[in-house]
């Protein structure tokens, strides 16, 4: 069975510093990996695939086999980027999404 | 163009009462899922609709949980009874494709007392 594994609850960075939220998945298929993201009173929203190798608002993630990780990344974190990060797998041929427990991330200024 | 639409908002209702969501997907999109998200956890899928057929219902608890989109547009999720652990969001989504992007509602948030 699929699985997503998020190990942080929060994680708090200075304005400017770099951020790394950590994802790890368990499937024994070829995984389609995606990172969800909720800011404060929005929808959850599909951030960015690892299908698409494009960064969005500065994010990147890249999809580690060897490791079996898609760990997000910023260089420089804004303000704008508090939200509630969610790591999800796709897989089997219905396309089930398996969403990790999710991580809060807060930038103070 | 308009987002998935969901009804009502919020939701308090004592255990053992009947309750029910609903769901108005994007125009011309053939997948709709029902998620449960429950405090601390991500969304759990209970139910994904191609059409007005269902494709997985394998975590829906199906003694109490029920759903239906009779026209292969708008759907209803039902709970009857409701436990004190059905206190959760759900959150309704839907995509062009079962491959597509997914695009969620706002969310019924529920509270069993």
């Amino acid at each position: 069975a699929q699985r997503v594994t998020q190990p942080e609850k929060l994680l708090s960075v200075f304005k400017g510093a770099p951020v790394e939220l950590k994802c790890n998945y368990s499937y024994s298929g070829s995984p389609e990996l995606f990172w969800y993201v909720q800011y404060s009173r929005q929808r959850l929203q599909l951030l960015l695939r690892h299908i698409s190798r494009e960064s969005i608002k500065g994010f990147t993630a890249d999809l580690n086999k060897g490791e079996t990780s898609f760990h997000l990344k910023k260089p420089f974190a804004q303000e704008e980027d508090s939200a509630m990060y969610y790591c999800a797998l796709r897989s089997g041929a219905n396309s089930k999404l398996t969403f990790g427990k999710g991580i809060t991330l807060s930038v103070r200024p | 163009e308009a987002g998935v639409a969901q009804s009502p908002r919020y939701k308090i209702i004592e255990k053992r009462q009947s309750v029910a969501f609903w769901c108005n997907p994007i125009s011309g999109h053939a997948t709709l899922y029902w998620y449960q998200q429950i405090l601390g956890q991500g969304p759990k899928l209970l139910i994904q609709f191609q059409n007005n057929g269902v494709v997985d219902d394998s975590q829906l608890p199906k003694d109490r949980f029920s759903a239906e989109r009779l026209k292969g547009v708008d759907s209803t999720l039902k709970i009857q009874p409701a436990k004190l652990e059905d206190s959760a969001v759900y959150l309704c989504a839907s995509s062009r494709d079962r491959q597509e992007t997914q695009y969620f509602g706002p969310g019924t948030r529920l509270l069993v007392l």
